[in-house]
């Protein structure tokens, strides 16, 4: 079955660096978009980033570009979010989600999201 | 960015009852809308995509339409499990975002 495991989260200073990683089982993860959605404590789910299966599209929410980038290792299963200069406001939950559908790069194709993590905790904080 | 706007925020419901939740696209985004469930310290759950078709496995008393900027999440005979918070989510362009939440509890 499809299961989709992150790691690395943690408490961080603001302006330091932390790297997310979401393993991913059960599908063949090559042919599939990959995003990464936050949720601040108590509030809700705010899309961060994602990369078509073959990386030909990779976009950001406006809040996170030039201090996040998102990549991929198709031979390890692996999705990565690494995370720079970070703020308090980017202290959320966040989760690794798949795209419904392979082999699609439009955004109306691979833009939402059938299976997601259980979501590792990021808290920025001196 | 495309903003999305549910309503209400909070929905006071009972066991069986019908219950509809309404979401605002601030421009047309055609019907690529899903709508998601989250239950409190899980990740959220695919319901609906574009804007109508049922998820594979989810319950036929939950049903979506609309199209251009306003869209409807119905849930015929509310059960139980079915208290949580709902999430509607625009695809249309690659900056994707999600409504605020329409949180679902007991009346």
């Amino acid at each position: 079955q499809v299961q989709l495991v992150e790691s690395g989260g943690g408490v961080a200073q603001p302006g330091r660096s932390l790297r997310l990683s979401c393993a991913a089982s059960g599908f063949t993860f090559s042919a599939y978009g990959m995003h990464w959605v936050r949720q601040a404590p108590g509030k809700g789910l705010e899309w961060v980033g994602g990369m078509s299966y073959n990386g030909s599209h990779l976009n950001y929410v406006d809040s996170v570009k030039g201090r996040f980038t998102i990549s991929r290792d198709n031979s390890k299963n692996t999705l990565y979010l690494q995370m720079n200069s970070l703020r308090a406001e980017d202290t959320a939950v966040y989760y690794c989600a798949k795209s419904r559908r392979a082999y699609c790069s439009f955004s109306t194709c691979y833009g939402f999201f059938d299976y997601w993590g259980q979501g590792t905790l990021v808290t920025v904080s001196s | 960015d495309i903003q999305m706007t549910q309503s209400p925020s909070t929905l006071s419901a009972s066991v069986g009852d019908r219950v509809t939740i309404t979401c605002r696209a601030s421009q047309s985004i055609s019907g690529w809308l899903a709508w998601y469930q989250q239950k409190p310290g899980k990740a959220p759950k695919l319901l609906i995509y574009k804007a109508s078709s049922l998820e594979d496995g989810v319950p036929s008393r939950f049903s979506g339409s609309g199209s251009g900027t306003e869209f409807t999440l119905t849930i015929n005979s509310l059960q139980p499990d079915d208290f949580a918070t709902y999430y509607c989510q625009q695809y249309n362009t690659y900056s994707w975002t999600f409504g605020q939440g329409t949180k679902v509890e007991i009346k």
